[in-house]
């Protein structure tokens, strides 16, 4: 059962334009969110996080929205460029759980057209 | 400093065989976790060690097993492989404060046929 959903396995945006990416959960005992970005071939690297607590964190182009009541977030790029152009993961952890599980969604592919 | 290393990067095996992946943390990071990445599934939790202890455990069968050891190395088995184990399985690597995240090595492409 996919506690983390990305219902868009892909977006395009020109560049300079706003990239938006959207990301769904179920389980209500999540309370921290985070943001990967990967590179073929390469491991995902983190890009942004927030906590339940807040409802918008901002770092430079990226800024992540928290929606508890309707359990949703999303990721903000702007202005989006080419070098942005990756496969974007949400990630949730169970504040419940002993350890660190993250979960996962399945990633949206993000193109970013020059 | 230097990251997560997962060694070997690509590793073809056939049905029945037996594997062992290898995962160096950043130096200083005690908590080491396991994801398999498949296209359409994402990544899925397989078990996480902290101070030589599994921690958190997927839900995954019994033949994925792992350890790890007293410098925090992680090492992952997967026994009697089947096709489906084919993916990319990543390593990565924390401080153990639940909410630094991970900083996740390159993967290892293993491939069952």
């Amino acid at each position: 059962d996919q506690q983390v959903k990305q219902n868009s396995p892909s977006l395009s945006v020109q560049e300079g334009r706003i990239s938006i990416l959207n990301c769904d959960y179920t389980n209500s005992m999540f309370d921290y969110f985070l943001w990967y970005k990967k590179y073929p071939a390469e491991g995902p690297t983190f890009l942004i996080s927030i906590s339940s607590i807040k409802d918008k964190n901002e770092d430079g182009r990226f800024t992540v929205f928290l929606n508890k009541s309707a359990k949703h977030l999303s990721l903000h790029i702007v202005p989006s460029q080419p070098g942005d152009s990756a496969v974007y993961f949400c990630a949730a952890l169970d504040g419940g759980a002993a350890g660190n599980q993250f979960y996962f969604g399945t990633g949206t592919s993000l193109t970013v057209i020059p | 400093k230097a990251g997560v290393t997962q060694t070997p990067r690509y590793l073809i095996k056939t049905r029945g065989q037996q594997v062992t992946l290898s995962c160096s943390p950043i130096s200083g990071h005690r908590s080491v976790s396991w994801y398999q990445q498949t296209p359409g599934q994402g990544l899925q939790f397989l078990f996480e060690y902290f101070s030589e202890t599994q921690r958190n455990k997927g839900n995954f069968p019994g033949r994925f097993s792992g350890r790890q050891f007293s410098n925090s190395r992680s090492e992952m088995n997967v026994s009697t492989l089947e096709l489906g184990d084919s993916a990319l399985y990543l390593c990565a690597s924390s401080s153990g404060n639940r909410h630094y995240g991970y900083t996740f090595g390159s993967g290892t492409r293993l491939t069952v046929v």
